[in-house]
């Protein structure tokens, strides 16, 4: 069965420092979609991002940068020049296609920019 | 466009008592997903709609949950006799038409309801 760790229970980092989010999965099937979603303090999930197996291209935007490596199973998360309202947690997920929509869920990284 | 819409956004009740929560998915969206969302297990799929149809509800606790999507635009979830162990947030996510192209997989999900039961 498919699986998201994510490691860093909590990561709190200074204003303007980049930090880096660590997301690791496993999945026996060969076309999958990853995802990146935002808690913020208000409670909503908010969806950043979606790969999917196929595309091993990073991506940047703004801030924001995804980095997916196939070959260490990873797809890892990074803010650059971090902000107070980066303050929230992510989660990373994995839905693969063979598993009818089913989204797993990684614990999630409670980040905290501190001013 | 509007986004997934549930509500209660927060309910306080007291054992033993039913609760129902509902969401409308966004409009022209196939799938509905419920999910569960509490501090010792994290984010937890209770049961999935595609087309209105039940497609697995492996995920729902015991008999004292149900959901319901009786038409397109509304789901209910269902709770009775709630118990303070059922005290969560609950999520509401759709998805679009699984033939609608390549973010068929991303799923969007409503504000989430607050339940307390004391």
């Amino acid at each position: 069965a498919q699986k998201v760790t994510q490691a860093q229970t909590e990561i709190s980092v200074v204003e303007k420092e980049d930090v880096t989010l660590d997301c690791v999965y496993e999945t026996r099937d060969t076309t999958y979609y990853l995802f990146w979603y935002k808690q913020p303090p208000s409670g909503e999930l908010v969806f950043l991002i979606r790969r999917n197996s196929f595309d091993e291209q990073n991506e940047i935007s703004g801030r924001y940068s995804w980095n997916f490596q196939k070959s260490t199973s990873s797809f890892n998360f990074t803010i650059t020049a971090s902000q107070v309202v980066d303050s929230a947690v992510y989660f990373c997920a994995l839905v693969e296609r063979q598993g009818a929509q089913k989204l797993v869920f990684g614990q999630g990284t409670r980040l905290t920019i501190n001013p | 466009d509007a986004g997934v819409i549930q509500s209660p956004r927060h309910e306080v009740t007291e054992m033993g008592q039913e609760v129902t929560l509902r969401c409308k998915p966004i409009s022209g969206h196939n799938s509905l997903f419920w999910y569960r969302q509490t501090m010792m297990r994290g984010l937890e799929l209770l049961i999935y709609f595609n087309n209105n149809v039940p497609i697995d509800d492996s995920g729902m606790p015991e008999d004292r949950f149900s959901a319901k999507m009786p038409n397109a635009s509304f789901s209910t979830l269902k709770i009775q006799p709630s118990e303070p162990r059922d005290s969560a947030v609950y999520f509401c996510a759709s998805t679009p038409d699984p033939l609608a192209g390549p973010y068929r997989e991303t799923q969007y999900f409503g504000p989430g309801t607050r339940l307390l039961v004391l």
